[in-house]
């Protein structure tokens, strides 16, 4: 079976700090995988998306890393800042359909 | 990049009615996508909308549930019949361009709760 795990569930930390949010996936015969942003209440932004060929993806303060042989993939957010406190899903795709992980809730503290 | 929207943004149900969700693309897709996210947890993919043919639905979700429709290339709709109040949730749209390295956008969602 095709799943997403993303750790940890939950994560605060203080304004400034450097962190990394962990997705691991069964199955290394992917496609793509996406890392997305969720607002409460809110649909979903795409922030970086890595192809099954490509080791890494970078926007701004983002960087996404993806190993396929060991099924992990890493979203490093540096400096952050109290506006980056929201949801961030990890999916993996098999072919057209998504698999999503179960989030991690990201609280950056002022 | 595809701008997205979604009709109604929320709406609260009684049960046993239906409702139908419009999703709308600003520039024609190829792929559109339903979603459900149930409180507290993660997107579980409903179905894929094909243009002038059945959609494709997931394991655990049936057409006579969630019927879809898709009559052109930017838009779709889902309704969810019969509803109960374990169908509150949030239902997404998302699509894809061929091309675009499967990308997927998504819509902002309609938030559904049935009493």
């Amino acid at each position: 079976k095709q799943e997403v795990t993303q750790i940890p569930a939950a994560l605060s930390v203080p304004e400034g700090e450097n962190l990394v949010l962990n997705c691991s996936f069964t199955d290394s015969a992917i496609y793509n995988l996406q890392w997305f942003r969720q607002d409460p209440g809110k649909g979903l932004t795409s922030l970086l998306l890595i192809q099954s060929s490509q080791r890494e993806q970078t926007s701004g303060r983002l960087n996404a890393s993806l190993d396929k042989s060991s099924g992990r993939s890493t979203l490093y957010i540096a400096a952050s800042q109290p506006g980056d406190s929201a949801t961030y899903l990890c999916a993996v795709s098999w072919g057209n359909k998504l698999v999503f992980g179960a989030g991690t809730i990201l609280r950056v503290k002022s | 990049s595809a701008v997205i929207s979604q009709k109604p943004s929320r709406d609260i149900c009684q049960r046993g009615t239906s409702l139908t969700i419009q999703c709308q693309v600003d520039s024609q897709v190829t792929m559109m996508f339903w979603y459900r996210q149930q409180p507290g947890q993660s997107l579980t993919l409903i179905a894929t909308a094909n243009q002038g043919s059945e959609a494709t639905y997931e394991s655990g979700f049936v057409i006579d549930k969630f019927p879809i429709s898709r009559p052109n290339l930017t838009f779709s709709t889902l309704t969810v019949s019969n509803m109960s109040p374990e169908d509150s949730s949030i239902y997404l749209c998302s699509v894809a361009r061929q091309g675009s390295s499967g990308k997927q956008y998504f819509g902002p969602g309609t938030r559904l709760t049935v009493t």
